[in-house]
């Protein structure tokens, strides 16, 4: 079975620093795919960046990187230059390749970032 | 251009009734999902639509929970006789292509429908 495991219920960050938000997961799929999605408060899941799992180089879109971990199955996403607009709950997601279409989410990290 | 719709935006149904959610994902999307998010959690997949066949139903909570979407374009989830744990966020994404093995398939999410059930 696949799952994600998001440990961090809430985070706080000063703006302008940098944040780690944590990711493991499970699967037994030998291709996946990782993403992460950013939930504002007005509800709308809005995708931040991709990790496939045969990808050597770490994924980066701006000022968020994908800091993937193979062997430790972790997929943490690292937000650097926080800014006040990125307080919003954060989610992982997974794909697997073998047949299935669902899309597994993590139970979200609440970011608030501080004037 | 227009994103993902979802109407209505909020529902409040009485224990019993039947509910009817419309989903207009983005002109020329292939692909077609329905989540159902609980309050403080991730979203779980209900189902998965390729143009108007519905290859993907194993999320679908029960038999009351039925989705269509018979000309590939437009996609309504009923739920029958609904329950007070049916109360959540229903949401729906759509993606351009359609999900064929691995690689990244963007999905772009609408703005859910909140459902109460009292």
């Amino acid at each position: 079975a696949q799952k994600i495991t998001q440990t961090q219920p809430g985070m706080f960050v000063q703006e302008k620093e940098a944040v780690t938000l944590d990711c493991t997961y499970d699967t037994s799929d030998p291709s996946y795919g990782l993403f992460w999605y950013k939930q504002p408060s007005s509800g709308e899941m809005i995708f931040l960046i991709y990790q496939g799992s045969y990808d050597q180089q770490n994924a980066t879109e701006g000022r968020y990187s994908l800091n993937f971990q193979k062997a430790r199955k972790s997929a943490n996403l690292v937000i650097s230059a926080s800014q006040l607009g990125d307080s919003a709950m954060y989610f992982c997601a997974m794909r697997g390749t073998s047949g299935t279409y669902k899309y597994i989410f993590g139970t979200g990290t609440r970011l608030k970032v501080l004037a | 251009g227009a994103g993902v719709s979802q109407s209505p935006r909020y529902k409040v149904a009485k224990r019993g009734q039947d509910v009817a959610l419309r989903c207009d994902p983005i002109s020329g999307h292939v692909s077609l999902f329905w989540y159902q998010q609980a309050l403080g959690q991730g979203p779980e997949f209900l189902t998965y639509f390729q143009n108007e066949a519905q290859l993907d139903k194993s999320g679908l909570p029960s038999d009351r929970f039925f989705a269509e979407r018979p000309e590939g374009s437009v996609s309504t989830l009923k739920i029958q006789r609904t329950q007070q744990e049916d109360s959540a966020v229903y949401l729906c994404a759509s993606s351009l292509v359609a999900l064929l093995g691995g690689g990244f398939y963007e999905q772009y999410f609408g703005p859910g429908t909140r459902l109460t059930v009292t």
